[in-house]
């Protein structure tokens, strides 16, 4: 099993859209998660860190779910300029290595 | 803007020579790292640094080494370039630790012929 798994898309939708993508991680010690954006031939950039209670950021809301062991990430409102790789990123705790762990992506291309 | 460049920004080399990329950062970080991207592997970690002259191994080292004799400058040399190295490489610094949100460079892309 992959550390992190992501469904890599594409998503394609239409502005105006709701999206949500999902994210599993296999290790339960776990403790920091965040989503990343990336645009095409850039480098990543933070979109946001995910707390335990869930957190939102104007259009965007973070979930975790650690008996799961799943993270989401909800788009509200799709704009075209949100059209990027979505990239969902674990820690591996300190006594274990110590580093961050990011998925492959989920590609999301939104159409006007 | 965490103050991340990187040089060369493209560089084509030929198999078998050395290529060093640089990273520089303006705000006195400790942590640093570089990773290599490449399509149906996302971020591999190559080197970290958690300090001048204290530098270790990531998932995917072989054939890299590292450098870091000032705090705000991160080198990695490819000591012998392959094919198979051709990537883009991003640096990446963290405030707060390993285990927290880290910001990137602009990357460099090589190419090995």
């Amino acid at each position: 099993r992959k550390e992190v798994e992501q469904d890599p898309g594409p998503f394609n939708v239409p502005e105006g859209a709701t999206v949500a993508f999902n994210c599993t991680y296999s290790n339960s010690a776990s403790q920091s998660f965040f989503w990343y954006r990336q645009d095409c031939r850039k480098e990543p950039k933070l979109l946001m860190s995910v707390y335990s209670s869930g957190n939102e950021d104007g259009r965007f809301t973070a979930q975790l779910n650690r008996a799961s062991q799943y993270i989401s990430l909800l788009i509200r409102d799709s704009k075209l300029s949100d059209s990027a790789t979505y990239l969902c990123v674990v820690n591996i705790p300190y006594n274990q290595g110590g580093k961050l762990i990011f998925g492959q992506g989920t590609e999301l291309s939104v159409k006007p | 803007d965490a103050g991340i460049t990187q040089s060369p920004r493209h560089k084509v080399t030929e198999t078998g020579t050395p290529v060093t990329l640089r990273c520089h950062q303006t705000e006195n970080h400790r942590y640093m790292y570089w990773y290599r991207q490449d399509p149906g592997h996302g971020l591999r970690l190559i080197h970290y640094s958690y300090g001048v002259k204290d530098t270790d191994k990531g998932e995917v080292s072989d054939g890299y080494s590292v450098s870091r004799s000032k705090t705000e400058d991160f080198l990695l040399t490819l000591e012998s370039a392959t094919s198979s190295q051709t990537s883009v490489y991003f640096c990446a610094i963290s405030v707060r630790g390993v285990s927290y949100e880290q910001y990137f460079g602009p990357g460099t892309r090589l190419t090995v012929t």
